[in-house]
C-alpha cells in the first residue's frame, strides 16, 4: 500500500520568508512523487515531480523539493514566499498503477 | 492544449435524484481519471479508464456510481440515488502514456445534495 502523511494541515508565513512544507511517503516500491497545488476555485497545477533521476527537483513558481529515500520524504521548499502562493498544497505518490494517492494537503496563509 | 474540461462546475440537488457530470480530457490523452474530493482531504481515486476501456474502480466506488467513455474522448459520471454523503467536489483527470505519467487536471464539478 502507498501513503502520504502531511503534518501541519495549516501553515502560515511570512511575505518573503522561507515556505517549508512536510510530505512523508510509505512506499514497498521506488515511488514516483508530485507535488500539486489548488488555488481557490481552480484545478489542481502540478508544481514538480520526481522520476528517479535528479533527486533535487526544480518546479514552478520557485519551489523545489528534494527526494531523501533514507528519510523516505519528499519535503517541498521555497527561498521566499509571495502572497500568490496563498493555496492548499498536496503531496502524491503512485506505484505507476495509474492511481495517484493524495497527502491530506497544506492550507498555505502568506501574511503580508 | 485547452486543458481538461469539466460540466457542470456546480450542482445542487435534492436527496435521490441522480446527477450526471461531463468530462473532457485534453485531447489525445488516452487515459481518463476521475477523483472525489470531500472537504478538507485530498482527492480519492475512484476509477479510471484507458481508451474506452474502464480498467479499475476503486471500493468507494457504489453500486449507485457509474462511469463511461464510450468513444475513448470525454467520460462521464453518474451517480443514482443520491445521497448527502455523495456531497464533494468530482475531479477528473487525463493522462498521456509515458515512463512517469503525470495526470491533468480539470477545475471539478462541485455537487451539494441537499
Amino acid at each position: 500500500a502507498q501513503s502520504v502523511t502531511q503534518l501541519d494541515s495549516h501553515v502560515s508565513v511570512s511575505e518573503g520568508t522561507p515556505v517549508l512544507l512536510r510530505c512523508n511517503y510509505s512506499s514497498s516500491y521506488s515511488p514516483s512523487l508530485f507535488w500539486y497545488v489548488q488555488h481557490p476555485n481552480k484545478g489542481l497545477q502540478l508544481l514538480l515531480k520526481y522520476t528517479s533521476a535528479a533527486t533535487l527537483v526544480k518546479g514552478i513558481n520557485g519551489f523545489e523539493a528534494e527526494f531523501k529515500k533514507s528519510e523516505t520524504s519528499f519535503h517541498l521548499t521555497k527561498p521566499s514566499a509571495h502572497m500568490s502562493d496563498a493555496a492548499e498544497y498536496f503531496c502524491v505518490v503512485s506505484h505507476g498503477n495509474n492511481r495517484l494517492a493524495f497527502g491530506k494537503g497544506n492550507q498555505v496563509v502568506v501574511i503580508p | 492544449d485547452t486543458g481538461v474540461s469539466q460540466n457542470p462546475r456546480h450542482k445542487i440537488t435534492k436527496r435521490g435524484q441522480n446527477v450526471t457530470f461531463r468530462c473532457d480530457p485534453i485531447s489525445e490523452h488516452n487515459r481518463l481519471y476521475w477523483y472525489r474530493q470531500t472537504l478538507g482531504q485530498g482527492p480519492e481515486f475512484l476509477t479510471y479508464f484507458q481508451n474506452e476501456a474502464q480498467l479499475e474502480k476503486s471500493r468507494l466506488l457504489s453500486d449507485r456510481f457509474s462511469a463511461e467513455r464510450p468513444k475513448g474522448s470525454f467520460s462521464t459520471l453518474e451517480i443514482q440515488r443520491t445521497e448527502q454523503g455523495d456531497s464533494a467536489m468530482y475531479l477528473c483527470a487525463s493522462s498521456a502514456p509515458g515512463l512517469v505519467e503525470t495526470q491533468y487536471f480539470g477545475p471539478g464539478t462541485r455537487l451539494l445534495v441537499l
